[in-house]
Order: C-alpha cells, then structure tokens, then sequence
C-alpha cells in the first residue's frame, strides 16, 4: 500500500526558509491531489494546501504568498517551501494523500509519520 | 481560525459511549460537503476513522459511527477503551475564499 515520508532539515532560522520534501511508495501520483498539512504545539490540525497530479495547487489563504508546494512525478516526491517563517511555524508537518475526483470531496489517507520543524530565533 | 467547531474535551467511562459534534456554517458543512473524522492518539500521526460523513475504512471498529445534519456533523463512539483516548478532528471543505479545507479545532477525548 502506498506509504509517505517527510524530511528535511528540523531547526530553521526566523525569517529564512523551511524546505520539507515528502517521498511516495507503493502508488502512483496519477489522479490524486498530495497534500500537506501541519500540527503547531499545543493546537489542532491546519491545511498547509495541495498540489494535483498535474501540477495544480491550492494555498490555505493564510499562508498564500509564502507557500510553494511542487511535484517532481518521476522522483516520486512532492516538496513544501515556506518562506519568511516565525516562531508561528514551528509544528509537525505531515505529508498526505488526499482524494481522487473532486477536490471538495476529498479526504486524508494515508498520512505520514511526521517531522517536527522548529523555527529559532 | 477554523470555520468548523468542536467541543475542546469530551469524557466518559470504560463501555460508555460519547459524541462528538463538528459545528459548520452555510460555506461548509451547510453547502452540502462531506464530512471527515480522524483519530490522533498522541505521539502518532493522525488516522483516517470516518469517510463521506458515515463511512469507516476497513480496520476501524463499528464503535465508531458518523453523521450528518444540516450544517453540523457527529462522530459517535460506544463501547469506550482505554485505547480509544485520543483528539479526534473533523473536516471538510469550505467553499469562501476561494475554496479550501477545513479542520475542526479538535476535541481531546479522555477515558476515565
């Protein structure tokens, strides 16, 4: 079945860039949407966005214009760039698939284990 | 902030039931969406428990149940375990700002 893996550097700088990269196996990036979603400490889950098999995305509106998500389909990975991050970022980042058809129906399954990213002063 | 409201803690003893509602609005829950549960037990990474507002993926027990109502949705769990001590989270999609998804705030359910 397929299986998600984050990495990527765990400390950051306050004001540079978090780079986190998600490797897929076991499945095809073929029909779905991958996204990324985060759990800062001591709060609940938050929608980082999405990208399609085809290279469409869609930011949760808080965070557009700092957030890139990319596909790279013959490396089987998609990636997250956040930039200009503060303290505020600091969480575990999850990697998931999400659905296939249409995108308001879809939901998250599997996920992956998780990276915690802290953002230092 | 979220668009969707939880409950922050629900409790119940060892074989009791509880519910938990996910409260929405017209862009969401209300503009006909479905509705999603997931189960975080801590230190783990969230699991998929109800799919489509009713629907459980293969492995997770019928002690957990899903619902839908207007614009607010519940996800109910009978027979409490000990192991079923987790945040529970729904989701959904909203159709304001351009369209995005949405969780709930969580709701940390304790056995006690």
């Amino acid at each position: 079945q397929v299986q998600l893996q984050e990495s990527g550097p765990g400390l950051v700088k306050s004001s540079g860039t978090l780079s986190l990269t998600c490797s897929v196996s076991g499945g095809s990036f073929r029909d779905y949407y991958w996204d990324w979603i985060r759990r800062p400490p001591g709060k609940g889950l938050e929608w980082i966005g999405s990208i399609y098999h085809i290279g469409r995305t869609k930011y949760n509106p808080s965070l557009e214009g700092r957030v890139t998500i990319s596909l790279d389909t013959s490396g089987n990975q998609f990636s997250l760039k956040l930039n200009s991050v503060t303290a505020a970022d600091t969480a575990i980042y999850y990697c998931v698939r999400a659905g296939t058809g249409a995108e308001s129906r879809n939901w998250f399954d599997p996920w992956g284990q998780g990276t915690l990213v802290t953002v230092s002063s | 902030q979220s668009g969707l409201t939880q409950p922050p803690s629900v409790s119940g003893a060892p074989g009791q039931g509880v519910t938990i509602s996910c409260t929405g609005s017209n862009t969401n829950i209300g503009a006909g969406y479905d509705v999603h549960w997931y189960q975080q037990v801590p230190g783990t990474a969230p699991k998929l428990l109800i799919h489509g507002n009713t629907n459980r993926p293969s492995g997770v027990p019928d002690r957990f149940s899903g619902s839908k109502s207007g614009a607010s949705a519940s996800l109910a769990i009978t027979g409490l375990q000990a192991e079923d001590e987790a945040d529970y989270y729904c989701q959904t999609y909203d159709n304001s700002l351009r369209g995005s998804k949405v969780f709930g705030g969580g709701t940390r359910l304790t056995v006690l």
